[in-house]
């Protein structure tokens, strides 16, 4: 099965700049990669996805090297409110597309 | 609010018991995905339906069973309930089949089922 891999967490300041790197080295060609945020006790939400290169949106960026092994979601700017676990999906390669979680960044973001 | 509505919020049951967990999806969406999510596995995929037949299954228990009807609801059914099955349950769903194409996942606000 694919593994993903992140860093367990990460510590940041308001008004910094915060990159999330997620490893994938299995990769299926086809697949996309997404990012979601998970505040405790709530479900996943949607931040980004991309395919290659780079993605951005009203509320992060998306960079993906042309190996596509890894990809790191920076979120420009944090405030205290960016403080929840993110995660990386992707799917296994052959087969089946499998949704496979990395285990989750868990950003904290300091006053 | 994703759209995405799983009932009961919260469940309390014995073990060797069965309960189901029930998701509606997004209007218009035709996937539906289950996950476990417990403190020490992280998000782990159960199953997925699309427009009502099973598309691909992952890590799920033989105690486990799901099925999506032709409204396109879905109900996972947990049987001969243990200890560590206690944990969140989420429903996501998409419009497409799979992450094989441009399809993100919407989840519901999830399941938490507690095993006494």
């Amino acid at each position: 099965l694919a593994k993903t891999t992140q860093p367990i967490s990460m510590d940041s300041y308001e008004g910094q700049e915060v990159n999330i790197t997620c490893s994938h080295n299995n990769i299926a060609t086809n697949d996309y990669i997404t990012w979601y945020q998970q505040f405790p006790s709530q479900g996943p939400r949607f931040i980004i996805q991309g395919y290659k290169t780079k993605v951005t949106n009203e509320v992060a960026s998306l960079f993906i090297p042309a190996d596509r092994k890894s990809s790191t979601l920076s979120l420009p700017r944090v405030s205290l409110s960016d403080t929840a676990v993110y995660y990386c999906l992707v799917g296994v390669s052959g087969g089946s597309y499998i949704p496979t979680f990395g285990r989750g960044t868990s950003l904290i973001v300091h006053p | 609010d994703s759209g995405v509505t799983q009932t009961p919020k919260h469940l309390i049951t014995a073990t060797g018991q069965r309960v189901t967990l029930r998701c509606s999806p997004r209007s218009g969406d035709l996937s539906v995905y289950w996950y476990q999510q417990s403190l020490d596995q992280g998000l782990q995929f159960l199953i997925q339906y699309y427009n009502g037949e099973e598309r691909a299954k992952g890590n799920i228990l033989e105690r486990f069973s799901a099925q999506q009807f032709p409204d396109l609801h879905s109900e996972l059914n947990l049987s001969s309930l243990e200890l560590g099955d206690s944990a969140l349950y989420f429903c996501a769903s998409s419009v497409g089949a799979s992450g094989r194409e441009k399809n993100i996942q919407y989840f519901g606000a999830g399941t938490r089922l507690s095993v006494l």
